[in-house]
């Protein structure tokens, strides 16, 4: 069965600093996508960033970019210049058929 | 021009109760999924729907029942609503294919007192 797992329940960041967020999974298929899912204080589940497992090139967004590892079921986020708005919890997703979420990791900013 | 909604957005309820929850996607999406975040915030899929039929029926309890009347629609129904119930349920819908984001409702806080 797949998984995926954050190993970082909590983090912080000074505001303008750089953070990084892991995440590692577990699949015996070849072709799937990875996503970065936020959740803000409002509850609401937003869209951060995808990667397409057959891609090599890390996607991009703005100030959020991904490190993926294929070989090693790696997919960490890394949030540049980190703002007060990105104080949220952080979900690595992992999609063939379902989706199946990790247990998340809570970004804490420090102004 | 909400994509997808749930109605109730706060449901407070007692103990044996039945409640539902409705859910509907204006994205011409194809599978619709049921979502529990616990007090955690860890979210565990329930149920996925595509097309009306049941895809997906993860370890949960036969209290929970959902519902396609349409591709549009997923509605979930709790039978004799227990305190371990109460917890934040999303809605969620996607087109068929691992390259699509699920997107989401803004999810519905059920308390049972």
């Amino acid at each position: 069965a797949q998984t995926v797992t954050q190993s970082q329940p909590e983090m912080s960041v000074q505001e303008a600093e750089t953070v990084t967020l892991s995440c590692t999974y577990d699949t015996s298929e070849s072709d799937y996508y990875l996503f970065w899912y936020k959740q803000p204080p409002s509850r609401q589940m937003i869209l951060v960033i995808r990667q397409e497992a057959y891609k090599q090139q890390n996607a991009t967004e703005n100030r959020f970019s991904v490190n993926f590892q294929k070989a090693a079921k790696s997919f960490s986020l890394k949030i540049s210049d980190s703002q007060l708005g990105d104080a949220a919890m952080y979900f690595c997703a992992y999609n063939d058929d379902k989706i199946i979420f990790g247990k998340g990791t809570r970004l804490h900013i420090l102004p | 021009d909400t994509a997808v909604s749930q109605t109730p957005k706060y449901l407070v309820t007692q103990m044996g109760n039945d409640k539902s929850i409705k859910c509907e996607q204006n994205l011409g999406h194809d599978t619709m999924y049921w979502y529990k975040q616990d007090s955690k915030k860890f979210l565990k899929i329930m149920f996925s729907y595509n097309n009306k039929e049941l895809i997906i029926n993860e370890t949960v309890p036969n209290r929970f029942s959902p519902k396609s009347p349409d591709k549009a629609h997923l509605n979930l129904h709790i039978n004799s609503l227990e305190l371990g119930d109460s917890a934040v349920y999303f809605c969620a819908s996607s087109q068929v294919g691992a390259d699509t984001e699920a997107f989401f409702g803004q999810g519905t806080r059920l308390t049972v007192v």
